[in-house]
Order: C-alpha cells, then structure tokens, then sequence
C-alpha cells in the first residue's frame, strides 16, 4: 500500500529557532500534498497546500511567513515552523495524493510533535 | 461550529457491545473518509466512501453513507478493546481539491 513518512515523529525546540518537518510519499509520486495540525484532543485544521514546482496556498489565518513550505520534487514536501514559540507546539501531520491517482484517494503520514520550549 | 459534527464525542462500551457513531454536514459531502487515531500517532484509514447509499465493511467496521449524502455513521459489531481510540471522519470540500475538513473526532473507550 501507499506509504507516506514523516520525518521527525518528535522534536524539541527553543524559542526563536526553526525547525524543519518532512514528508515523503515513499512508493508512489505526489504533486500535491497537504499539511494538517491537530491541538491535543481536537480535530486535524487543514493549514496549507503543498503543489510540486509552485507555491503553498495557505488557508484563511494561517501565517504563510511563519509556516514555510516548500514541495522541491514529487516526493518531498517540507514545512519549516520558522522563530518557533510555544503556542506552535502541536501535531502536525501531512497527506499526499498519488499522481495519477483516484479524485479522493490520498493518504496520512504519521505525524510530528513538535514541542517549544 | 463545526462543519461535520460528530456524534456522540465520547462514548464508553462494554466488550461485544455494537456501537454506532455519526458525522453530519450541513452540506453535500464529497468523498468522505473514516480513520482512527490513537492519541499522539498518525490516521488508520479505514474507508472511503463517495456514492449515496454506498455501505462498505472491514471486519467489524461498516460504514455508511446516506441517500442525500449528508450523513454518514461508523458502526462496530461486537467491540473488542482493540477498537478502542479516537475516530474522525473528514470529508473533501468539493470533487475536486483533495483538502478535507474533519469533524472533531469521537473517543471510544471499551471496557473489557
């Protein structure tokens, strides 16, 4: 099946740095993917569109300074929580839909911890 | 509020009872889609379904999806303690983008 990796599962920062999170469609190619972020006992928020070869589009309140994207190939996609504080301490998770691919077919990655100290 | 509600958002089973959970919208649902979480770990997908009136079945787990497409409900035959975790239907906004909103998802505790 469809195997999508993330890379950290966990990581610890301080105030003020950057820390990078990747996403990786690991057996099937991805021109677009999807990054999610989960507060503890809520639901995922859809926080951007990753598109191979152009810009994120962000949704409505989502800081696209702060939350850097970058899709480089049909792989790989990565966010970057840029001067991190501890409010962007959560769970983050990406999705990507294979290309070609079913109109709803994509699949989960299992997530990344971030916590900011 | 939310876009797709879930319902109940917690719930409390006894081992071998059946269970059933509901996802509403408010509007047309395009592609919705199961999963369960165990806190903190990434989505299980456990199905899709996209066709009004469509029903699919993985082992104990039905789903279905209602005539107008606005309702769909997750239903456990017999609940082990394996099926204990956090469930959440997501649903794509139209046919065509891929982006899905989720409802807040509904914890499952089964007592053995």
């Amino acid at each position: 099946g469809a195997v999508v990796s993330q890379h950290p599962s966990r990581v610890i920062c301080k105030s003020g740095t950057s820390v990078k999170i990747e996403c990786r469609s690991l057996d099937f190619q991805a021109t677009t993917m999807f990054w999610y972020r989960q507060f503890p006992k809520k639901s995922l928020m859809l926080m951007a569109t990753s598109n191979e070869g152009s810009k994120a589009t962000y949704e409505q309140g989502v800081e696209k300074d702060k939350f850097l994207i970058n899709h480089a190939s049909l792989t790989l996609s990565t966010l970057t929580v840029t001067s991190a504080h501890p409010e962007d301490s959560s769970f983050y998770i990406c999705s990507a839909r294979p290309t070609p691919g079913g109109r709803y077919e994509q699949y989960f990655g299992p997530g990344t911890r971030l916590t900011v100290t | 509020s939310q876009e797709l509600e879930q319902s109940p958002q917690s719930l409390i089973v006894q081992e071998g009872k059946n269970l059933t959970i509901n996802c509403t919208s408010s509007k047309t649902l395009y592609g919705l889609y199961w999963y369960k979480q165990k806190y903190g770990e990434g989505l299980i997908f456990l199905m899709m379904l996209q066709k009004g009136g469509e029903e699919k079945s993985h082992e104990k787990i039905t789903a279905k999806l209602d005539e107008k497409k606005q309702q769909s409900s997750l239903h456990i035959t017999a609940s082990q303690p394996s099926h204990a975790g956090i469930y959440l239907c997501g649903a794509a906004r139209s046919s065509n983008t891929g982006k899905l909103i989720f409802g807040q998802g509904t914890t499952l505790q089964v007592k053995p």
